[in-house]
């Protein structure tokens, strides 16, 4: 079965340290997605990628970077961990063409101390 | 300011009744909706998703009717049930250029009693 995985599930950082939040997919899909959820705000889209060694701005980039070294393999990058970056953490991957249909990883649950 | 929005954020259903999920949007350029159900501590799945050359789509329980010119689109679940209690999340995207990206609303807590 496709699946979507995310490690670590979950993390504790202190503010200013680098985070990295690493998603891996079987689905085959070209698209892939990352998102933060938080209380009262739903899904936010932070990063995005179409093809390997490409990735696109979402809604809300600032403080965040992404790498998408391999069509499987989707990271973020925390450079400096801020306080308001605790959330939970959604990777998502879709097929060319439907990107409707985004099939999510279990989530991160990242907090900044 | 919010481009998908769900005004309601909490609906409570008694079992067996027909829960109605509603979402507004504002872009003109979305063309492609979508409803994810989300229990507590998961993820995100997808439930049902129409395009905007359609104006209603059913699948089982499920029905989503797309308004356009109102830019509005809901779901309808019928003969509710407890298990359909979860967070509802409404999506909308604009295909074409290199926007293959959804907007998420903020959702929508579905509760069915018994």
């Amino acid at each position: 079965e496709a699946a979507v995985t995310q490690s670590p599930r979950s993390k504790v950082a202190v503010t200013g340290g680098k985070v990295t939040l690493s998603c891996h997919q079987t689905n085959n899909h070209d698209y892939m997605y990352w998102y933060r959820q938080d209380t009262g705000h739903g899904l936010r889209l932070i990063h995005y990628s179409y093809v390997a060694d490409s990735t696109e701005k979402g809604d809300i980039p600032d403080g965040y970077k992404a790498s998408r070294p391999s069509q499987e393999n989707f990271s973020l990058i925390l450079e400096l961990a801020s306080l308001s970056q605790t959330a939970v953490y959604f990777c998502a991957s879709s097929e060319r063409g439907n990107y409707a249909e985004q099939f999510f990883g279990p989530g991160t649950r990242l907090t900044v101390l | 300011g919010q481009q998908v929005k769900q005004s309601s954020p909490s609906l409570t259903v008694q079992e067996g009744g027909i829960s109605i999920l509603n979402c507004d949007y504002e872009n003109d350029m979305f063309d492609y909706f979508a409803w994810y159900k989300k229990y507590p501590d998961n993820s995100p799945t997808l439930l049902i998703s129409v395009r905007s050359n359609v104006d209603k789509r059913e699948d089982g329980r499920l029905t989503v009717f797309l308004n356009k010119s109102g830019k509005h689109f809901s779901l309808h679940i019928t003969a509710s049930q407890p298990e359909d209690t979860a967070v509802y999340l409404c999506a909308a995207g604009a295909s074409g250029g290199s926007n293959y990206k959804l907007t998420f609303g903020k959702g929508t807590l579905l509760t069915v009693t018994p």
